[in-house]
């Protein structure tokens, strides 16, 4: 299958720092990025969706100007949390999604390994 | 809205005793698709299977089978003789087009497999 890679695997940061986080697909273009947030023994949670060269649509709840997307080309998304502070530490997992057929359903959505952010 | 249900959260076995996990999905729309992942502690999610809504055909691959139920939105997946490394969480999932075509997870369940 289709490798997706994220960068930095783990950060530690002081609270009120900017930290960015890659997400890359390697073998292939990705038509479309997300970004999932998983709290301690929790399940994945959608943040929000990118597609590249537009803005990301951002789920419910989810702060647009504390969590910036940029999906700037069609093989890296960037996830930057501003001003992190503690209650932002969690798994952040990227996902990416190529198109494979005309019928987008059938559009196959890999992950990557995730980073798990830890803000003090 | 679509959502799906893992009512276990936690289940512990013995090596060698199968294990169900069930799963239950809502979704308006007729054609979906459902998932499996698998996700041990290191974080990274593993692909188990995906199906669709009209192929409810039981799959078996090795050690794991899965028995999709439309009549009763269920997709429950089983490991047979279960070993320690299948220790994780697993997750349901399911997409759907009237929910954006994004995928909607469970709130999953841990199996701890004891020696």
């Amino acid at each position: 299958g289709a490798v997706v890679s994220q960068h930095p695997s783990w950060v530690i940061c002081k609270s009120g720092t900017s930290v960015k986080i890659e997400c890359r697909s390697l073998d292939f273009q990705a038509t479309t990025m997300f970004w999932y947030r998983q709290f301690p023994k929790q399940s994945l949670m959608l943040m929000a969706t990118s597609n590249e060269g537009s803005k990301a649509t951002y789920e419910q709840g989810v702060e647009k100007d504390k969590f910036l997307i940029n999906h700037a080309s069609l093989t890296l998304s960037t996830l930057t949390v501003t001003s992190a502070h503690p209650e932002d530490s969690s798994f952040y997992i990227c996902s990416a999604r190529f198109l494979t057929s005309g019928d987008t359903m059938l559009n196959e959505q890999f992950f990557g390994p995730g980073t798990r952010l830890t803000v003090l | 809205a679509q959502k799906v249900t893992q009512a276990q959260t936690e289940i512990s076995v013995v090596e060698k005793e199968d294990v169900t996990l069930d799963c239950v999905y809502e979704t308006r729309d007729t054609t979906y698709y459902l998932f499996w992942y698998k996700q041990p502690p290191s974080g990274e999610l593993v692909f188990l299977i995906r199906r669709n809504s009209f192929d409810e055909q039981n799959e078996i691959s090795g050690r794991y089978s899965w028995n999709f139920q439309k009549s009763t939105s269920s997709f429950n997946f089983t490991i047979t003789a279960s070993q320690v490394v299948d220790s994780a969480v697993y997750f349901c999932a399911l997409r759907a087009w009237a929910a954006g075509n994004k995928l909607t997870f469970g709130g999953g369940t841990r199996v701890l497999v004891k020696p």
